[in-house]
C-alpha cells in the first residue's frame, strides 16, 4: 500500500529576507520551550529557548515569541542566509521530558 | 568537548537480527534520552534516564526494545529481534540538569538503522 509520511510545512524565502516559523503547542502546563535546527544528516541543534514567564527572547539574528493565550510559538530569523536552510523544530517541556513538533522545512533561495 | 557520541553512524541488518546502538553522553550531564526519527512519526521520545536510572520508558514501542545505562558515560539501545519497521534514525541526547526541561538537550549525530 501507499505509505503516508509527515507533510512538513515548508517555507521558502529569499536570501536576506526575514523568516518567521510558527509552532502550536498542545500542553498549557508546558513551562519551557526550545527551537532546534536540524540540517540534513545531523542531529537537532539547539538555537534558542524561552520560559513561560517571558513572551519574547532575542539571540543573535533570532527571536522567539511566546503567546501562551493561544499556545503559539514563533521563531524569527533576521536576514536569512543560505546556511539557515534546514528543518526547524519547536519543542515543549512536558513534565520531565521534551516533546517535539513535526518541524518546518526552511529553504533559502539565493 | 566532543559532544554526544553515537555509534555506529550507519547500521544495515537483516530482519530477526539483534541490533545494539551505543551512546556516550557529554561528561557531567545527568540526563540521557533516546529518540527515534522517521518520516511517518517525526521525532519520538523512546526512553530517558536521570542519573543512570530509567525514568520513563513509555515511548518504547515493544518488548523487542530495551535500553540500559550501566554508568554515567555509556548507554545502549537494543532491538531484538529487529524488524523492517524499526528502520529509522535513532538519536541520543544528553542534558546537564537532573530535571530535564531546564536546559537544552545536546543531540548526537544519530544512527541510521536499516533493517532489510
Amino acid at each position: 500500500g501507499e505509505s503516508v509520511g509527515l507533510h512538513l510545512p515548508t517555507l521558502s524565502v529569499q536570501e536576506g529576507d526575514n523568516s518567521i516559523i510558527n509552532c502550536a503547542y498542545s500542553n498549557s502546563a508546558s513551562d519551557y520551550f526550545i527551537w532546534y535546527k536540524q540540517e540534513s544528516g545531523k542531529g537537532p541543534q539547539f538555537i534558542i529557548d524561552i520560559r513561560s514567564n517571558m513572551d519574547k527572547r532575542q539571540g543573535q539574528r533570532v527571536t522567539v515569541l511566546l503567546n501562551k493565550t493561544v499556545k503559539h510559538l514563533s521563531l524569527q530569523i533576521a536576514a536569512t542566509q543560505p546556511g539557515d536552510s534546514a528543518v526547524y523544530f519547536c519543542a515543549e517541556n512536558r513534565g520531565n521530558d521534551m516533546r517535539f513538533g513535526a518541524g518546518t522545512r526552511l529553504t533559502v533561495k539565493p | 568537548d566532543a559532544g554526544v557520541i553515537q555509534s555506529p553512524r550507519h547500521e544495515v541488518t537483516e530482519m530477526g537480527q539483534e541490533v545494539t546502538l551505543r551512546c556516550k553522553p557529554i561528561s557531567g550531564h545527568n540526563s540521557l534520552f533516546w529518540y527515534r526519527q522517521t518520516m511517518m512519526r517525526g521525532l519520538e521520545l523512546l526512553i530517558y534516564f536521570n542519573n543512570n536510572v530509567p525514568i520513563d520508558d513509555s515511548g518504547m514501542p515493544e518488548d523487542r526494545f530495551s535500553a540500559k545505562m550501566p554508568n554515567a558515560s555509556f548507554s545502549t539501545l537494543k532491538i531484538q529481534p529487529s524488524e523492517p519497521r524499526d528502520s529509522a534514525v535513532y538519536f541520543c541526547a544528553s542534558s546537564l540538569r537532573s530535571s530535564p526541561g531546564q536546559d537544552g538537550y545536546t543531540f548526537g549525530s544519530g544512527t541510521r538503522l536499516t533493517v532489510v
